[in-house]
């Protein structure tokens, strides 16, 4: 069975602490693809990151970094120094065939 | 590139009247374009996948009948959710998938549309 399984629900820190979303994901293709979302009030999708299973390479961009192990499979979304404008619900994904299967999301508060 | 739009962004109509909400892909043709319904504070939940020129697949358990979708063009899909009630409102959001681009599922995403119904 494919599934991606976001366990915080909510996360809530204060501004400029380090913040990480975890996310699990279940599948038992060789070939997949990760991806995160960001989801701001708007409700405006915004595509963060796509990884695929053959690259477990952890990225670095800016403030966001991604952690990616196949032995736990696990793609963990990290973000330095937040910032109030992080403040959205950001939620993983899994690239399964045809369709994407996500996660439930997690809700991240900044507070200045 | 990949710009994907929806129209209305939102919308509130009274209780039994049919809303149509479009889907365009602006810059690339979309072989396959899908809906997704999002409740508050829940995750995206597919709908039904649509294909150019033949009807759609739909998701268990949603309603062929009310969600209509129709794929008349490359660049357009629309539904139209038909005899609206309130448990109808939600967040509907559509994503494009670039026609030719077979190594992965990539999709790009709409705005969204915000449904009412009264």
């Amino acid at each position: 069975a494919q599934k991606v399984t976001q366990a915080q629900t909510e996360i809530s820190v204060v501004e400029k602490e380090d913040v990480t979303l975890d996310c699990v994901y279940e599948t038992r293709d060789t070939t997949y693809y990760l991806f995160w979302y960001k989801q701001p009030p708007s409700g405006e999708l915004v595509f963060l990151i796509r990884r695929n299973s053959f690259d477990e390479q952890n990225e670095i961009s800016g403030r966001y970094s991604w952690n990616f192990q196949k032995s736990t499979s696990s793609f963990n979304f990290t973000i330095t120094a937040s910032q109030v404008v992080d403040s959205a619900v950001y939620f993983c994904a899994l690239n399964s065939n045809y369709q994407l299967i996500w996660g439930a999301g997690t809700k991240l508060i900044i507070k200045p | 590139g990949a710009v994907v739009s929806q129209h209305p962004s939102r919308v509130i109509c009274k209780s039994g009247t049919s809303v149509k909400i479009e889907c365009r892909s602006l810059d690339f043709q979309a072989t396959t374009m899908f809906w997704y319904r999002q409740f508050p504070k829940q995750s995206l939940m597919l709908m039904a996948t649509s294909n150019e020129g033949s009807k759609a697949t739909y998701e268990q358990g949603v309603e062929k009948d009310k969600f209509l979708i129709n794929h008349a063009s490359l660049t357009l899909s629309t539904l139209t959710v038909t005899s609206a009630h309130p448990e109808d409102s939600s967040f509907y959001i559509c994503s494009a998938k670039v026609r030719g681009r077979s190594s992965y599922n990539e999709q790009f995403f709409g705005p969204g549309t915000r449904l009412t119904v009264l």
